[in-house]
């Protein structure tokens, strides 16, 4: 596609229940990255695959968190037993040598 | 490890005036730097990038930054404030263009002021 496609767009949950979003990067892009934008808290780093790589889960803030990327193309993250703390924006970027990151436009995730 | 540090969360300036947001990074290979905008309700674009040719980087909508090594700075700039500048902005680090995770800052909302 033309560009970093995320859905759903807005999510709204309730705390202890599972949830998952998607992001379907760029065509072509080896990397795929997760990110979290908190208020006021900058965008922190989840999760990164490149190609067939073992992923990059240094990010993950508990063990709640996944994340899987199937056929080197679309990737899920899944929060598990959300709580009230995962509400944030959720980010997916992709990427590919030398032509920079490109974002989608998130996962507005709020936990009630 | 990378680490970027942007001074000052929130900027106002008037319109018309210099536009000056900072950023300093720590990083122990050569880094690749970035500055990326956001506004309200949308994604991160990319406003420009220092990837190890010309220390001076000029991007989009007038904007541009200088790499200096012995500050281990990249300040982002803009000589004259529009209205639609408003936004926050965020520097970020990496060891590699497009290869490896970005680091980023905290992030800069910027008020423009009438």
């Amino acid at each position: 596609g033309a560009g970093v496609s995320q859905s759903p767009s807005n999510k709204v949950t309730e705390k202890g229940k599972d949830v998952e979003l998607r992001c379907d990067p760029i065509s072509g892009h080896t990397a795929l990255y997760w990110y979290r934008q908190s208020l006021g808290q900058g965008l922190e780093f989840l999760i990164y695959f490149q190609g067939n790589s073992a992923p990059d889960k240094s990010g993950l803030p508990s063990d709640r968190f996944s994340a899987e990327r199937t056929g080197g193309s679309v990737s899920t993250l899944t929060i598990q037993r959300t709580q009230q703390e995962d509400s944030a924006v959720y980010l997916c970027a992709s990427s590919q040598t030398g032509r920079g990151f490109q974002f989608g436009s998130g996962t507005r995730l709020t936990v009630v | 490890a990378q680490s970027v540090t942007q001074l000052g969360s929130h900027v106002s300036v008037s319109e018309g005036a210099l536009v000056l947001l900072r950023c300093n990074y720590s990083s122990s290979v050569p880094p690749y730097l970035f500055w990326y905008v956001q506004y309200p309700n949308q994604g991160l674009q990319l406003l420009l990038k220092y990837t190890s040719a010309a220390t001076l980087v000029k991007g989009i909508n007038g904007f541009e930054a200088e790499f200096k090594k012995s500050e281990t700075s990249f300040h982002l700039t803009k000589p004259s404030a529009h209205m639609s500048d408003a936004a926050e902005y965020f520097c970020a680090v990496s060891s590699n263009f497009g290869n490896e995770k970005l680091t980023f800052g905290t992030g800069t909302r910027l008020t423009i002021i009438p």
